[in-house]
């Protein structure tokens, strides 16, 4: 069984400084995960993901950082903006099948302009 | 192209009624999931279509069903609503090509209130 931790809630950061999110998961045959950001009234927006081949993922002001042995994920955003404020979330496959994935409970970023 | 739409995007309905709500996917995307979001589980997976069969199911009861059509829209029903069947309710679809197997493309939500 998956299940995928953000222990923090929420998370404010001043405008051009790095954002760090963190993500953990537990079954680690399952060798796929997302992130995804959430605006209010919107449904969530893919940003990024990174295979388990892989220990890293860029995409412009976005990375991501795989640690398997420490089961750990992390988003890096730098520069942040404030348009990055936003809940996010950390998905990891429920099962190797399909699409059946498991979100984390997101954490809330506050970009301080 | 256009994203994936869900309607009704509000809908309030009493206790015990039933309820369908529709998913368009992204045209070329096979596969539609389904997924509650309430404040106190977060996302929940509920199941997923491709080429019209259920390939994956979550942990919800049987009042939660749904179907897939030729076209791949998608349709999920919950039967005898309960209070808290009120949620979120949000369609993801997915290309399912080469490099992008796994990214799911979400719709704005149906907002379901149960009185």
């Amino acid at each position: 069984d998956q299940q995928v931790k953000q222990n923090s809630p929420s998370l404010s950061v001043q405008e051009g400084r790095i954002s760090i999110l963190n993500c953990d998961y537990t079954n680690s045959m399952f060798d796929y995960f997302l992130w995804y950001k959430k605006y209010p009234a919107e449904g969530p927006t893919f940003l990024i993901s990174i295979s388990s081949i892989k220990d890293k993922n860029e995409d412009g002001r976005f990375t991501v950082f795989l640690n398997k042995s420490a089961k750990h994920l992390s988003l890096h955003i730098v520069p942040s903006q404030p348009g990055d404020s936003a809940v996010y979330f950390c998905a990891a496959p429920g099962d190797n099948y399909g699409q059946n994935f498991v979100f984390g409970p997101g954490t809330r970023l506050s970009v301080l302009p | 192209k256009a994203g994936v739409t869900q309607t009704p995007r509000y809908l309030i309905k009493t206790r015990g009624q039933q309820v369908t709500l529709s998913c368009s996917p992204i045209s070329g995307h096979r596969s539609v999931s389904w997924y509650q979001q309430t404040p106190g589980q977060g996302l929940q997976f509920l199941f997923e279509y491709f080429s019209e069969t259920q390939r994956n199911k979550g942990n919800f009861p049987g009042r939660f069903s749904g179907r897939q059509f030729s076209n791949s829209r998608s349709e999920m029903n919950v039967s005898t609503l309960e209070l808290g069947d009120s949620a979120l309710y949000l369609c993801a679809s997915s290309p399912l090509t080469s490099g992008s197997s796994y990214e799911q493309y979400f719709g704005p939500g149906t907002r379901l209130t149960v009185t």
